[in-house]
């Protein structure tokens, strides 16, 4: 069975920097797709960025932007230029094929700070 | 274009009552998902439907707990005879075929008194 692991209960920064949160994963498949979501004080959860395993381009969304290393399992999450809406819960999701089950952390609660 | 629609938004049980959480998939996406969020905790997948098939229910516990999405209308997500310990956020996804992205409700927060 797929696990995802979030080592960072709990962050913070200040506004306008940057911060990067931690994700690692395990799994004996090849191919895959990884994402991260963002859960705000509001309960809705709202996709982030997404990532094919079998790209080796790290994607980007804006200020977002993330760091995969196949071969070690991980998936972080650069945010540039923090800003205060980015305070949330932070979501690190794996999913083994198209129509398939995401498996979820246990999430980042991330603060920025003014 | 309305995204994933849940409803209601907050739902009180008493213990042993029934509850019937809806989910309307966004147009054009033939695939549900449920998902359950316990309080300070990730999100646990339920179960995975198509249109009147259920694909994947391993995440389902063996009782109390239904699914279906039929040929017309919402899918349901039934909780038989509640107990304090389904209390939670659950959440419906959905997805187009073949596509790999779920865009996911505002949830439905269960409370069981």
């Amino acid at each position: 069975a797929q696990t995802v692991t979030q080592s960072q209960p709990e962050m913070s920064v200040q506004e306008a920097e940057t911060v990067t949160l931690s994700c690692t994963y395990d799994t004996s498949e090849s191919n895959y797709y990884l994402f991260w979501y963002k859960q705000p004080p509001s309960r809705q959860m709202i996709l982030v960025i997404r990532q094919e395993a079998y790209k080796q381009q790290n994607a980007t969304e804006n200020r977002f932007s993330v760091n995969f290393q196949k071969a070690a399992k991980s998936f972080s999450l650069k945010i540039s230029d923090s800003q205060l809406g980015d305070t949330a819960m932070y979501f690190c999701a794996f999913g083994e094929t198209s129509g398939s089950r995401l498996t979820f952390g246990e999430g980042t609660q991330l603060t920025v700070n003014p | 274009n309305a995204g994933v629609m849940q409803n209601p938004r907050h739902l009180v049980r008493r213990r042993g009552q029934e509850a019937r959480l809806r989910c309307s998939p966004m147009k054009g996406h033939s695939h549900v998902y449920w998902y359950r969020q316990l309080p300070e905790e990730g999100l646990k997948f339920m179960v995975y439907l198509q249109k009147e098939n259920i694909i994947d229910e391993s995440g389902m516990p063996k009782e109390r707990f239904s699914a279906e999405f039929p040929k017309e209308g919402p899918s349901i997500l039934r909780i038989q005879q509640v107990v304090r310990g389904d209390s939670a956020a659950y959440f419906c996804a959905s997805s187009r075929f073949g596509s790999y992205e779920q865009y996911f409700g505002p949830g439905t927060r269960l409370t069981v008194t």
